[in-house]
């Protein structure tokens, strides 16, 4: 088992849709918990720390259950911009695991 | 801005060949990482490294090693390059594991091995 999964997407939504990304991980020791995005060719960059008691940036929120080993980010009102791979990281003792990523298309 | 800098952002080498890829950050951050992202796979930890002259090995560290002797430059080296270590390379740094700490990524090395 990955010790962080994804939903394997890709999702094709259109613009103004709300989009949900699931990621689960495996190790219990984890500490911090961030949603990244990568844009086509270009170097992941952080779009938002997870909490336990949720946190909102926006049009997007990010949810942690730490009993479930769960974190989930919504957005709404999808963009054209928006495209892009979303990265669910984990970070445990120096560390950080990367989930696989989740590849949103959001189409006029 | 945090600025992390990789050497190159294309590289073609031969077979056989000695490889070093560069990566300085700008930030005085402890911790430096490797981590090569392949389709389907996402990003895979090569090595990191939390001090000068400090190394651990990550998940895939078969063909590489790696060089800190200056806090802010962290070297990957492929000794022999194969076929299979063509992939996107990327180095990220951080400052020390605390809660929300961000990593920060260099902009890439696509690495091509013919």
């Amino acid at each position: 088992r990955k010790e962080v999964e994804q939903d394997p997407g890709p999702f094709n939504v259109p613009e103004g849709a709300t989009v949900a990304f699931n990621c689960t991980y495996s190790n219990s020791a984890s500490q911090s918990f961030f949603w990244y995005r990568q844009d086509c060719r270009k170097e992941p960059k952080l779009l938002m720390s997870v909490y336990s008691s949720g946190n909102e940036d926006g049009r997007f929120t990010a949810q942690l259950n730490r009993a479930s080993q769960y974190i989930s980010l919504l957005i709404r009102d999808s963009k054209l911009s928006d495209s892009a791979t979303y990265l669910c990281v984990v970070n445990y003792g120096q560390n950080f695991v990367f989930g696989p990523g989740t590849r949103l298309s959001v189409l006029p | 801005d945090v600025k992390v800098t990789q050497s190159s952002r294309y590289l073609v080498k031969r077979t056989g060949e000695k490889v070093f890829l560069e990566c300085v950050q700008d930030m005085d951050h402890e911790n430096m990482f490797w981590y090569r992202q392949d389709p389907g796979l996402g990003l895979r930890l090569i090595y990191f490294s939390y001090d000068v002259k400090m190394k651990e090995k990550g998940d895939i560290p078969e063909g590489y090693s790696v060089s800190r002797e200056k806090k802010e430059r962290f070297s990957l080296i492929l000794e022999s390059a194969s076929t299979n270590q063509t992939s996107m390379y990327l180095c990220a740094s951080t400052a020390p594991t605390g809660l929300g700490t961000e990593a920060f990524f260099g902009q890439g090395t696509r690495l091509t091995v013919v």
